[in-house]
């Protein structure tokens, strides 16, 4: 069975923390997405990662990917308020679909 | 340039009863997808269409679900009885048949509550 996994599911943090979000996954792909989504807006894509050993930074995050382990992270420097969301991984089939974990909901406290 | 576009943002409606969602993709976008996210659970593909022709379908949960997409333009979802199990956030998203990332742009979504 497809399955993507992500954790934790819910994160509570302080602003100026460092964490990390997970994303195994169970089945062999060539790409993978990171998306966010704030309350009643849509997703919005933040990473594609293409490789094996892929990394990607655009500002607090950053995203990488090990084909082998079938894992992705989502690295949140020094946190800020702004970067309060859900957090999602999907997986890209080669049928056009994506598979999705069930999503990070990040509260990053003042 | 607009993004993709989804109508209603909510519909409230009875068990029993259609509701037809609309989906409007970003102008030049010949992908078009539906999914689905119920109870807070995964997001879940649904269908996908390249132009006006139904791809793949693979991810429809039943027959009372029906997808369009006439013209090849904007696509509509009907739900027909709608159940219990049927609430959740349908959305959409559209994508470009050449672009080799194939990266999905989604809607906002509609938010499905069934009564």
């Amino acid at each position: 069975e497809l399955k993507v996994e992500q954790n934790p599911l819910f994160l509570s943090m302080q602003e100026g923390k460092n964490y990390t979000i997970y994303c195994n996954y169970s089945t062999t792909s060539d790409r993978l997405y990171w998306y966010r989504q704030d309350p009643g807006k849509s997703l919005e894509s933040l990473f594609v990662l293409l490789s094996n050993g892929a990394v990607k930074q655009e500002g607090r995050l950053m995203a990488s990917l090990d084909t082998k382990a079938r894992l992705s992270t989502l690295h949140i420097t020094a946190a800020v308020h702004d970067l309060s969301a859900t957090y999602f991984c999907a997986v890209y089939l080669s049928n056009y679909q994506l598979i999705w974990g069930a999503g990070t909901k990040l509260i990053i406290k003042p | 340039e607009a993004g993709v576009t989804q109508f209603p943002s909510h519909s409230v409606i009875e068990k029993g009863q259609t509701v037809t969602l609309r989906c409007d993709p970003i102008s030049g976008h010949d992908n078009l997808y539906w999914y689905r996210r119920v109870m807070g659970k995964e997001i879940k593909f649904l269908l996908h269409f390249v132009k006006e022709s139904k791809q793949d379908e693979s991810g429809m949960p039943n027959n009372r679900f029906l997808a369009e997409r006439t013209g090849g333009t904007y696509s509509t979802l009907k739900v027909q009885p709608a159940e219990l199990e049927d609430s959740g956030v349908y959305f959409c998203a559209s994508s470009q048949l050449a672009q080799p990332l194939n990266e999905q742009f989604f809607g906002p979504g509609t938010r499905l509550t069934v009564l």
